[in-house]
């Protein structure tokens, strides 16, 4: 089985400021590895992942995450914030069988 | 990028009532679709594996009895809370994967409220 745990379940941050949400996973299996937004009310956008390849992988938005597989971290990154990115943020693992299993979310508030 | 539709977006009834929520993948076939459940302020917990033609594979501590899940074609995934109560109160979302490419996309949730 796996398990995501998001060590952070809020985040305050200022605009323009960088900002770094923590994920750390467990799996007894290679798994994929997502990064969810969620806007209030609405479903969930996929920021990025990691299949394979480049452990450093770009997503839309601005938005990055490094895969480190010693330290079973995917944690998510952005330069420079904006107060649109204020949203709830979740990462996930996807094993076998297709089934995504997610963090708790982590909850960024971009302040002017 | 594919475009998956929940319906109803949001949804109001009376304990003891049942709801239908509907969830279509609107340009693409999806063989599996995922219904998830989110509390407020919570993560998404998966509630069961949808299949067409199949029975639905529930998660553990979910009731297949309340939950009815029917997968009746490749585009069209239904979820029925049957004799709603309150604690069934919740944010529904669905997600549907792809063929070949397995990727999954989500539908934007239906808010349900039982009085």
């Amino acid at each position: 089985a796996q398990s995501v745990t998001q060590l952070d379940s809020q985040v305050p941050v200022f605009e323009e400021a960088p900002v770094e949400l923590r994920c750390n996973y467990s799996s007894s299996v290679s798994v994929y590895l997502f990064w969810y937004v969620q806007y209030p009310n609405q479903g969930l956008q996929l920021l990025l992942k990691y299949l394979s390849g480049s452990t450093l992988v770009k997503g839309i938005n601005g938005f990055e995450a490094e895969f480190n597989k010693s330290q079973t971290s995917f944690h998510l990154r952005k330069p420079s914030v904006h107060i649109s990115d204020t949203a709830e943020y979740f990462c996930a693992v996807r094993a076998a069988g297709n089934k995504l299993t997610f963090g708790g979310g982590t909850r960024v508030l971009v302040k002017p | 990028g594919a475009v998956v539709s929940q319906h109803p977006s949001w949804v109001i009834c009376k304990s003891g009532t049942s709801v239908k929520i509907e969830c279509r993948s609107l340009d693409f076939q999806a063989t599996t679709m995922f219904w998830y459940r989110q509390f407020p302020k919570q993560s998404l917990m998966l509630m069961a594996t949808s299949n067409e033609g199949s029975k639905a594979t529930y998660e553990q501590g979910v009731e297949k009895d309340k939950f009815l899940i029917n997968h009746a074609s490749l585009t069209l995934s239904t979820l029925t809370v049957t004799s709603a109560h309150p604690e069934d109160s919740s944010f529904y979302i669905c997600s549907a994967m792809t063929g070949g490419d397995e990727k999954l996309f989500f539908g934007s949730g239906t808010q349900l409220s039982v009085l």
